[in-house]
């Protein structure tokens, strides 16, 4: 199995500039969820879904942040206009509910997203 | 105030010595409890999970504690090799997927 994967893996724009990070979960996999990992906050929950169906998005920052999944295999983490305190590193996870590991969430690379 | 506290924030041990990351959290009710490895650039991987009921569990030379009743857990390094050189984070779960995570320790291996 190839993983989670996360496309770019790295991202510099400028202030003011709509950013579109992607996701592919793992394939069977019924969870996905984004996070975002800085040196002052570690990482933290955004969002997650649940067979395409977003449950939780308290986490989300602000109206710039959006993410979609239009099907199973693929989720969009929008950010726009995007501001140089969106700088981090956003990772996506996936995790399914009746696997042997039911907690167990594996997480992609991630995408180093640098605003100037 | 997080509600997960890691410490020692970073060490550095000698290849073939054994150590102790600690970590203590106010979350309650929890239903697990997780220690992640993250190597620079990467993804954390998991290394173990624990319920509420569960006091150790291992994974090679990794066994991480969990007590309860003093929202304590520590995660011991048996032997360490070069490769161990990380960020270790200790994570809550507040329900099966929502997740509080610690600040992490990093953790050098010198030879």
């Amino acid at each position: 199995d190839a993983g989670v994967i996360q496309s770019p893996r790295h991202e510099v724009t400028e202030m003011g500039q709509e950013v579109t990070l992607r996701c592919k979960p793992i394939s069977g996999h019924d969870y996905l969820f984004w996070y975002r990992q800085t040196m002052m906050r570690g990482l933290e929950l955004l969002i997650y879904f649940n067979n395409n169906v977003p449950i939780d998005d308290s986490g989300m920052p602000e109206d710039r942040f959006s993410a979609k999944m239009p099907n199973a295999s693929f989720s969009t983490l929008k950010i726009q206009p995007s501001e140089p305190r969106d700088s981090a590193v956003y990772f996506c996870a996936s995790s399914y509910l009746t696997g042997s590991n039911p907690y167990e969430q594996y997480f992609g690379p991630g995408t180093r997203l640098t605003v100037t | 105030k997080n509600q997960v506290e890691q410490s020692p924030q970073s060490l550095i041990i000698l290849e073939g010595k054994n150590c102790t990351l600690q970590c203590n959290y106010t979350v309650s009710p929890f239903s697990n409890l997780r220690w992640y490895k993250q190597d620079t650039g990467r993804g954390p991987v998991s290394l173990t999970i624990m319920t509420f009921s569960e006091n150790t569990k291992s994974n090679g030379r990794y066994t991480a504690t969990l007590d309860a009743d003093t929202k304590q857990s520590s995660l011991h390094i048996t032997a360490s090799q070069l490769s161990d050189s990380a960020s270790y984070i200790c994570v809550v779960s507040l329900n099966d997927y929502k997740l509080s995570f610690g600040a992490g320790t990093t953790v050098t291996v010198r030879a």
